[in-house]
């Protein structure tokens, strides 16, 4: 199976900020067949970017993903209060489907 | 608006079984593959079993598979999760999803809430 690793574990930013999180795969994600979740506190997960870098429905445009083979990023362009959460990237270009172990945004 | 909203979670001694249903509205439901995915208290997602369409592609996680039974009926809009054999390592909130399409290949467009499951004696 395809293993996803992200970096960095921990992202400590402030308001207004650009953000950059990176997922690394064991190898290649067909298709890029990548997606990018967010997650709060108490809530499932929300997709943001399907296809390595197209945006979910009523997704903003400061959200946007890029890469393709084994290296993708997600950036915030310019951080909102509410984006301070934990981002998950996922491959589904292969199966199983796999989930990266998450990077966190928080507050500086 | 797409709802699905799970049941069936609660606590259950090791070795035990346990059933938990996907209740979906908002959408064709027999125009889509149909997922689990768990999330382990203060760990990350793991993706546990997904369905398709007509129940004819039906994929598990190596960690479950032979103990867990995914199924799904379209007359009642309905995702199921057969759970026999729990161990405590199955200890999770267990989300329902949606597939982006009708096979069970994609990512997830839409999720529940998670219903919890505790293996403990």
């Amino acid at each position: 199976e395809i293993v996803l690793t992200q970096s960095p574990g921990t992202l400590s930013l402030s308001p207004g900020e650009r953000a950059t999180l990176s997922c690394r795969a064991s190898q290649s994600v067909s298709s890029s067949y990548l997606a990018w979740y967010q997650q709060k506190p108490g809530q499932a997960p929300r997709l943001l970017i399907y296809g390595a870098s197209s945006r979910a429905t009523g997704i903003p445009d400061r959200f946007s993903g890029s890469g393709s083979g084994t290296d993708f990023t997600l950036t915030i362009s310019r951080l909102e209060p509410e984006d301070f959460a934990v981002y998950y990237c996922q491959q589904y270009g292969s199966s199983p489907v796999t989930f990266g172990p998450g990077t966190k945004v928080d507050i500086k | 608006e797409v709802q699905l909203v799970e049941s069936g979670g609660g606590l259950v001694q090791p070795g035990r079984s346990l059933r938990l249903s996907c209740a979906a509205s908002g959408f064709t439901f027999d125009d889509y593959a149909m997922h689990w995915v768990r999330q382990a208290p203060g760990k990350g997602l793991e993706w546990v079993s997904g369905i398709s369409w007509n129940s004819g592609s039906i994929g598990y996680a190596d960690s479950v598979k032979g103990r867990f039974t995914i199924s799904r009926d379209n007359a009642k809009n309905s995702l199921y999760l057969q759970m026999n054999s729990l161990r405590a390592e199955d200890t999770a909130l267990y989300y329902c999803a949606k597939d982006r399409g009708l096979a069970a290949a994609g990512y997830f467009d839409y999720w529940g809430q998670g219903t919890l499951v505790t293996v403990s004696s």
